[in-house]
């Protein structure tokens, strides 16, 4: 069984702070990667997503992977109390027969503080 | 272009009670999949889809049937509705050309009393 692992949290931070945020997998050979914000009582929405290949930053978020260690990190920069939500992580396996299955964690709530 | 449309968005069925959660979108998307959302708990994958006529099981698929006869529509079967299958249900759709993009309905809220 191939898992997805985050803090559930709660993770607190303070306004304009940078909020940090990991997920393990288990398939060594997962290539795609995606973080999702979910706000209460709505679908998630896709934030970031990497490849295997590289960290990728776009504008206050910046998507990390650690291969070696297999885990995944986003970064909120200059937080803000909008950003409070759920975050979600998500694998999608290796292979030509994925067909675009993901696997996701738990979720993270985030909470940023005035 | 409305997306990813799911019906109803909530609903109360007593155990052991039917229904067909529906879902329907209009990208021209060969891949669907519904997800089952728990509180505190991430997406689990029911069923999927990857076009018209091919569908197979995912991670939790006991208790419900899908079937793909159209491109569109993708709804999802429950029979003998059970306290365990009370959750958040998602229809997703993505197209192997997406770039591993995917798409969210709305969700359907389900409560099994």
């Amino acid at each position: 069984q191939k898992e997805v692992e985050q803090n559930s949290g709660p993770l607190s931070v303070p306004e304009g702070a940078i909020a940090s945020l990991n997920c393990t997998y288990s398939d060594r050979g997962s290539q795609s990667f995606f973080w999702y914000r979910q706000y209460s009582g709505k679908s998630p929405e896709l934030i970031m997503f990497i490849y295997s290949n590289g960290d990728k930053e776009d504008g206050r978020f910046t998507a990390q992977l650690n291969k070696a260690s297999q885990y995944v990190s986003l970064l909120i920069r200059d937080s803000q109390p909008s950003d409070s939500a759920t975050y979600l992580c998500a694998v999608k396996p290796a292979g030509g027969t994925s067909y675009g299955k993901l696997t996701f964690g738990q979720g993270t709530i985030l909470t940023v503080h005035p | 272009n409305a997306g990813v449309t799911q019906t109803p968005k909530f609903r109360i069925l007593k155990i052991g009670q039917s229904m067909t959660l529906q879902c329907t979108q209009d990208m021209n998307h060969n891949y669907m999949y519904w997800y089952r959302q728990d509180p505190g708990m991430g997406l689990k994958l029911i069923y999927y889809s990857v076009g018209a006529g091919i569908t197979d099981k995912g991670e939790v698929p006991n208790g419900y049937n899908v079937s793909r006869s159209t491109t569109e529509d993708f709804p999802l079967r429950l029979e003998l509705a059970a306290p365990s299958q009370t959750s958040v249900y998602f229809c997703v759709t993505g197209s192997p050309r997406g770039r591993d993009t995917q798409y969210f309905g709305p969700g359907t809220r389900l409560t099994v009393l």
